[in-house]
């Protein structure tokens, strides 16, 4: 079985600053599919990004952009400029391409953002 | 806009009563899914359906069934609710094919008492 692992369960940035969240994972799978959520407080929760295993090219969605590290299985989330709206919970989750669309998440990570 | 909704932001219940949570997208999406979020532990997934009158148990069925009459609708239901079934409750839908992703509902907050 897959596991998602985040070890910072919060993180806080400073407004116009960049932040790293980290997401690691243990798969024996060569093909899946990786994302980034985002849980704004007592509000939905979003995609922010995703990225295809077989890609070498590191997905970005304008400030959000990832360090994907497939031999490391590592799977980190930038975010540049950070905005007061960025404060939420993030989820890194895994989906393998075997076994349907279910999602398996990681713990979260909480960021604060400092004005 | 794909809209997921949950038929309430906050319950609270009793220990022993019976408990249903509904869930519908108006996206026609095949897959629905039930997650459990707790503090630290992420979220788990309950129980998913890939279409309709159909169920598979997730990591922690336990204590809970669904049921999908309809493909725009997913019941959760806690048979004989417990205080350990306290927790953020979450619904989400997504289309055929693995790249996709899910959209989730906005949450319902239960409280066992």
């Amino acid at each position: 079985a897959q596991t998602v692992t985040q070890s910072q369960p919060e993180m806080s940035v400073q407004e116009a600053e960049t932040v790293t969240l980290s997401c690691t994972y243990d798969t024996s799978e060569s093909d899946y599919y990786l994302f980034w959520y985002k849980q704004p407080p007592s509000r939905q929760m979003i995609l922010v990004i995703r990225q295809e295993a077989y890609k070498q090219q590191n997905a970005t969605e304008n400030r959000f952009s990832v360090n994907f590290q497939k031999a490391a299985k590592s799977f980190s989330l930038k975010i540049s400029d950070s905005q007061l709206g960025d404060a939420a919970m993030y989820f890194c989750s895994y989906r393998s391409v075997y076994s349907g669309s279910r999602l398996t998440f990681g713990e979260g990570t909480q960021l604060t953002v400092n004005p | 806009d794909v809209k997921v909704t949950q038929s309430s932001r906050y319950l609270v219940k009793r220990t022993g009563e019976k408990v249903f949570l509904e869930c519908v997208q108006d996206m026609d999406h095949e897959n629905m899914f039930w997650y459990r979020q707790d503090p630290g532990l992420g979220l788990r997934l309950i129980y998913f359906s890939y279409d309709v009158k159909m169920k598979e148990k997730g990591d922690i069925p336990e204590g809970y069934s669904v049921s999908r009459e309809k493909k725009e609708r997913f019941s959760l239901i806690l048979e004989s609710a417990s205080t350990n079934q306290t927790s953020m409750y979450l619904c989400a839908s997504t289309t055929i094919g693995a790249g996709g992703e899910q959209y989730f509902g906005p949450g319902t907050r239960l409280t066992v008492t």
